[in-house]
């Protein structure tokens, strides 16, 4: 089945520290990519929309300056979290779904998941 | 209101009991609908997809009313093992082609020996 790599699983760090993490599709080309954060027993909070070869489209009250995401390739999106402090803290988890034959209503498959802590 | 709602439980029932689960939606729009599964720390994984015809799966049947916005999921037998959050996903189109999952705040099942 489709495949959703995210790296790093665990990132522990100071405040002011930048943060990068990495969202793969191992199987299959996503010509969009989906940011997320879960804060503790919530739900799943959409931050932003990453669009292969053009500028991610962020939700409402999400800084586009704090969160930067790049997708420059069919198969790579990453989110750097600029500066981060201990407010950042939190579960961030991409989503992505295979673009062959538009996409559509195709469900979308989740990596595992990045917990954030700063310190 | 919330876009996608459901009771946040806990249920706790016992093994091979049968448990259902209620989710109701705002956009009469939306496109698509699913059941996510999501352990403690853990990512969601996909149950099922929700079909109008409705659609089983195993020991898990789900449906959906349009009409009410309303979709459910029934679990029969119930294991140790389906002890975890369910989260309720509505697919909306926002425009273009760009979809967007909307996530409800899930329902906690705990199974009990």
């Amino acid at each position: 089945g489709a495949v959703v790599s995210q790296h790093p699983s665990r990132v522990i760090c100071k405040s002011g520290t930048s943060v990068k993490i990495e969202c793969r599709s191992l199987d299959f080309q996503a010509t969009t990519m989906f940011w997320y954060r879960q804060f503790p027993k919530k739900s799943l909070m959409l931050m932003a929309t990453s669009n292969e070869g053009s500028k991610a489209t962020y939700e409402q009250g999400v800084e586009k300056d704090k969160f930067l995401i790049n997708h420059a390739s069919l198969t790579l999106s990453t989110l750097t979290v600029t500066s981060a402090h201990p407010e950042d803290s939190s579960f961030y988890i991409c989503s992505a779904r295979d673009s062959t034959g538009g996409g559509g209503n195709q469900p979308q498959h989740f990596g595992d998941g990045t917990r954030l802590s700063i310190l | 209101r919330k876009e996608v709602e459901q009771d946040p439980g806990p249920f706790n029932v016992p093994e091979g009991a049968t448990v259902a689960f209620n989710c109701t939606y705002s956009n009469s729009a939306s496109q698509s609908f699913f059941w996510y599964r999501q352990d403690c720390r853990k990512e969601p994984k996909l149950l099922m997809s929700v079909y109008s015809s409705g659609n089983e799966d195993g020991r898990f049947t789900a449906q959906l009313n349009r009409a009410s916005q309303y979709i459910s999921l029934l679990i029969r037998d119930s294991k140790l093992s389906d002890s975890a959050t369910y989260l309720c996903v509505v697919n909306d189109r926002y425009g273009g082609a760009t979809n967007k999952l909307i996530f409800g705040t899930g329902t906690l099942l705990a199974v009990q020996p």
